[in-house]
């Protein structure tokens, strides 16, 4: 099972470029979600996914977009990176939204902007 | 929004003894309560985890407790192995599965 796929694994960008990080699921689950992790502050919720076409903020959402065309893709999209984007960033999904669904996390994203 | 507070931030424990980790959370709406265990570069993974209407449980090695009333929760980790060492997050959600997460505790096992 390759459960949550997360690509690039590592990316580098200049300050006002753009580009979309990657994530597929093949567990058929409902709910995706992104997370940025920056040292020292734990996770913290960028923007989740309860399915296909329904979208919603996170903690942190300014400066990301995302969508949810299908139930196994949700590509979070960085508009015009900042260096305060640099992060590592993870994509998970559970069954559904409900209460005390275990989240998958894929390995991440390591993006640094310069 | 949520507040959870883990401590402490690092923890060294001598190999076969316990380790143990406190995770308090500010809104008593909060209902689920997982552990993460993150290895270096890869994602966390979920080691176990427990509902707001149970006070304990266990899996082989680890146990979590939850005290609703004091908001506070907390992983035990029994006969402690080099492969436990790693960083642990505690996190908490509500009823629409939004986590909020702790900030992480370093975990070293000295063999």
């Amino acid at each position: 099972n390759a459960g949550v796929t997360q690509t690039p694994k590592f990316q580098v960008l200049k300050t006002g470029q753009s580009m979309t990080l990657q994530c597929a699921q093949d567990m058929n689950h409902e709910y995706m979600s992104w997370y940025r992790q920056d040292p020292g502050m734990g996770l913290r919720l960028i923007h989740y996914s309860v399915g296909a076409g329904i979208t919603d903020q996170g903690e942190v959402p300014n400066g990301y977009n995302v969508s949810r065309s299908t139930t196994e893709d949700f590509p979070l999209r960085l508009l015009s990176a900042a260096p305060s984007q640099t992060s590592v960033y993870f994509c998970a999904s559970s069954m559904h939204r409900g209460r005390g669904q275990p989240q998958h996390f894929g390995d991440g994203t390591r993006l640094s902007i310069l | 929004g949520e507040n959870v507070e883990q401590h402490p931030s690092t923890l060294s424990v001598q190999e076969g003894d316990s380790a143990v980790i406190k995770c308090t959370y500010s809104d008593s709406a909060s209902n689920y309560f997982p552990w993460y265990k993150q290895e270096l570069g890869k994602g966390p993974q979920l080691i176990i985890d427990i509902r707001s209407n149970v006070g304990e449980k266990k899996d082989q090695r680890i146990a979590v407790t939850l005290n609703k009333t004091a908001k506070h929760f907390s992983l035990h980790i029994t006969e402690t192995q080099p492969e436990d060492s790693a960083v642990y997050f505690c996190a908490a959600g509500d009823g629409n599965n939004r986590l909020a997460f702790g900030k992480g505790n370093q975990v070293v096992v000295i063999p």
